[in-house]
């Protein structure tokens, strides 16, 4: 499966949008982008996911490149519950899912 | 949505001994279950792929013989760490991908909600 590039860490204010960024110049074209939280001391949580096309549902939208080579995970208005650990990844089909570092999103009042 | 149970969720054992962590799909069958460790600050590392009726699948450098899984039936695969030392202490975390029928093939992964293992 392709890597992921993330910032290490954001900041966002409470109420803003949060705008997480993810590169992966060599995704593969039927390789899907999912994005995942952590929050601390808990198990992954699924936020959303999407192949070609922009995906929107009631925790986030993501916007993927035409060229697929990186997307943006949007949280329209962020929380200070939604302070964590979000995961880019690459995955093919029904394969494992790897994780990388991911970006710590810090939300402040 | 599906839900992923993973038990206990915290574990303090002694050096020298084994323990066993559960990890159950409640609403769904799950052909493949995921084993992850993570370490504090650090990312999941995935240990191993089991199926369901056949032998686990280990990453490189994870021991088979100390991190045994079954996988018996289609909810419910378990993690045995034998002989535990300190260094095994960590964060387990299960995952399940339910089975063919009824799913798409790029369905998401349900995670269980850890196990804090912390080996004396």
């Amino acid at each position: 499966d392709a890597k992921t590039t993330q910032p290490p860490s954001m900041d966002c204010a409470e109420g803003r949008a949060a705008n997480l960024p993810c590169n992966h110049s060599t995704i593969s074209g039927n390789e899907y982008v999912y994005w995942y939280r952590q929050i601390h001391s808990q198990g992954p949580q699924y936020i959303i996911h999407g192949l070609k096309n922009n995906e929107t549902n009631e925790m986030a939208s993501l916007i993927i490149t035409e060229d697929r080579k990186s997307s943006t995970l949007i949280l329209p208005h962020a929380t200070l519950r939604d302070t964590a650990v979000y995961y880019c990844i690459v995955r093919v089909g029904n394969n494992d899912m790897r994780f990388g570092a991911g970006t710590r999103l810090t939300v402040k009042p | 949505g599906a839900v992923v149970s993973q038990h206990p969720s915290w574990v303090i054992c002694k050096s020298g001994t084994s323990v066993k962590i559960e990890c159950r799909s409640l609403d769904f069958q799950a052909t493949t279950m995921f084993w992850y460790r993570q370490f504090p600050k650090q990312s999941l590392m995935l240990m191993a792929t089991s199926n369901e009726g056949s032998k686990a699948t280990y990453e490189q450098g994870v021991e088979k013989d100390k991190f045994l899984i079954n996988h018996a039936s289609l909810t419910l695969s378990t993690l045995t760490v034998t002989s535990a030392h300190p260094e095994d202490s960590s964060f387990y975390i299960c995952s399940a991908r339910p089975g063919a029928e009824g799913f798409a093939t790029n369905e998401k992964l349900f995670f269980g909600s850890g196990t804090q293992l912390s080996v004396l």
